[in-house]
């Protein structure tokens, strides 16, 4: 059974400051994924990574940057966090290889940012 | 740009009926379409998926349908239940960019309420 797992359920961080997401799965998939989910806009990808120390950036990387050191943890980072990206932050992890093959998520981070 | 369009954004049927919801595509090269469903507070789960080398494909009360010509597909589900209210997501894989890999480019999502 693929795990997903993000470090944190809920967060409540200040403007300004620098917030930290994790993500780690333990299936060895290349492929993992960043998304923003507001109401009414879906799945927004925000970053992605098909490697180690690869990524590229999604629609909406504006704000953020990211972290691949390990094949299993792909982590979020806002560098300043303002109000603006108080949303519900999912990460996800497929195989990759030019295979279309299911993603699979975490549960999900909700950042508040105050 | 890749684009999903998902339609509609809210559908209220009567328990027992069936609901239908569509997504359109804009990259003729897309070869990959599944649809997620994530119920109240839990992650998004694969429920069904369809590949370009097919045109339709069942799976108990959900069946998803594939028009390449038209670039649109269909979520199907019969006989709905309590349990299928849940807002559904369509995607559309899209090609790599140089050295990268296929990426999937999410609808906006359906939120499916089902009446008793």
């Amino acid at each position: 059974d693929v795990k997903v797992t993000q470090s944190s359920r809920y967060l409540v961080k200040r403007t300004g400051e620098k917030v930290f997401l994790e993500c780690v799965q333990d299936m060895d998939h290349e492929n993992m994924f960043w998304y923003r989910q507001d109401p009414g806009l879906g799945l927004r990808l925000i970053y992605f990574s098909y490697d180690v120390k690869m990524k590229e950036k999604g629609d909406i990387p504006e704000g953020y940057s990211v972290s691949r050191e390990k094949k299993e943890r792909f982590s979020l980072i806002l560098e300043s966090a303002s109000t603006n990206q108080t949303s519900m932050y999912l990460c996800a992890s497929s195989l990759g290889a030019g295979v279309n093959t299911e993603a699979f998520f975490g549960q999900g981070t909700r950042l508040t940012v105050v | 740009g890749e684009n999903v369009e998902q339609h509609p954004s809210t559908l209220s049927v009567q328990e027992g009926d069936s609901a239908v919801i569509k997504c359109t595509y804009s990259d003729s090269a897309s070869n990959y379409f599944p649809w997620y469903k994530q119920e109240l507070g839990k992650r998004p789960q694969l429920i069904i998926d369809i590949r370009s080398n097919v045109g339709e494909k069942k799976d108990q009360r959900i069946a998803v349908t594939l028009n390449k010509t038209a670039k649109h597909f269909s979520l199907h589900i019969t006989e709905t239940q309590p349990e299928d209210s849940a807002v559904y997501f369509c995607a559309a894989s899209f090609p790599p960019l140089m050295d990268s890999n296929y990426q999937l480019i999410w609808g906006a999502g359906t939120k499916l309420i089902i009446k008793p």
